[in-house]
């Protein structure tokens, strides 16, 4: 069975705290994502990795970092959170086959809210 | 410029009624499309691709390059249909997708 799993459901933490999101996942995929989930704005691509050691940018980087040691874990780091990132965070998987690599496997989420 | 458009936030309707919700979207290339959807408490998963042109859970999509349109269409709501559903567009070759906003169906009794 496919799995990603993400390190909390729900986290709440404080205005300048340093937040560590985990996502892992077990199908040796490739590709990776972290997403934020807004109602009315729907999915924001963060950042995503292509291999370890790898990133790129998404939409919305802006407060946000990243870091791919393993390939089966990829972190999303809010350097100094602030209370306009409290969100839903989606981390995603997906292989680079040809016929496969858009389908994206889900995390069930975590639920940030900064006070 | 790359876009995907779900203009509606909300639709409603009863329990055997049609359904289609909308998504166009904006693209230079040759576009392949998507439909994710988010059941109540469940992870987003993929519903279904336009490549494949399959039927999954009664629901189709055709993709319309003339109005650049991917409207997913199901002749009979159930109740079980009753989620958020986003279109997604590949962009690049490595995996890419852009989401809509969603749009949540809300299937009445």
């Amino acid at each position: 069975d496919v799995k990603v799993t993400q390190s909390s459901r729900y986290l709440v933490k404080r205005t300048g705290e340093k937040v560590f999101l985990e996502c892992v996942q077990d199908m040796d995929h490739e590709n990776m994502f972290w997403y934020r989930q807004d109602p009315g704005l729907g999915l924001r691509l963060i950042y995503f990795s292509y291999d370890v050691k790898m990133k790129e940018k998404g939409d919305i980087p802006e407060g946000y970092s990243v870091s791919r040691e393993k390939k089966e874990r990829f972190s999303l780091i809010l350097e100094s959170a602030s209370t306009n990132q409290t969100s839903m965070y989606l981390c995603a998987s997906s292989s680079i086959g040809q016929g496969a690599r858009y389908e994206q496997y889900f995390g069930p989420g975590t639920r940030l809210t900064v006070t | 410029a790359q876009r995907v458009t779900q203009p509606e936030k909300l639709l409603s309707v009863f329990k055997g009624a049609p359904v289609e919700l909308k998504c166009n979207y904006s693209y230079s290339g040759s576009p392949e499309l998507f439909w994710y959807v988010q059941y109540s408490r469940q992870r987003l998963q993929l519903l279904l691709r336009h490549i494949s042109r399959e039927s999954i859970k009664g629901f189709t999509a055709d993709l319309n390059k003339g109005e650049t349109s991917f409207h997913l269409k199901k002749p009979f709501a159930q109740e079980e249909d009753s989620a958020m559903y986003y279109c997604a567009l590949s962009v690049g070759s490595q995996g890419n997708l852009i989401f809509g906003k969603g749009t949540k169906l809300s299937v009445k009794p």
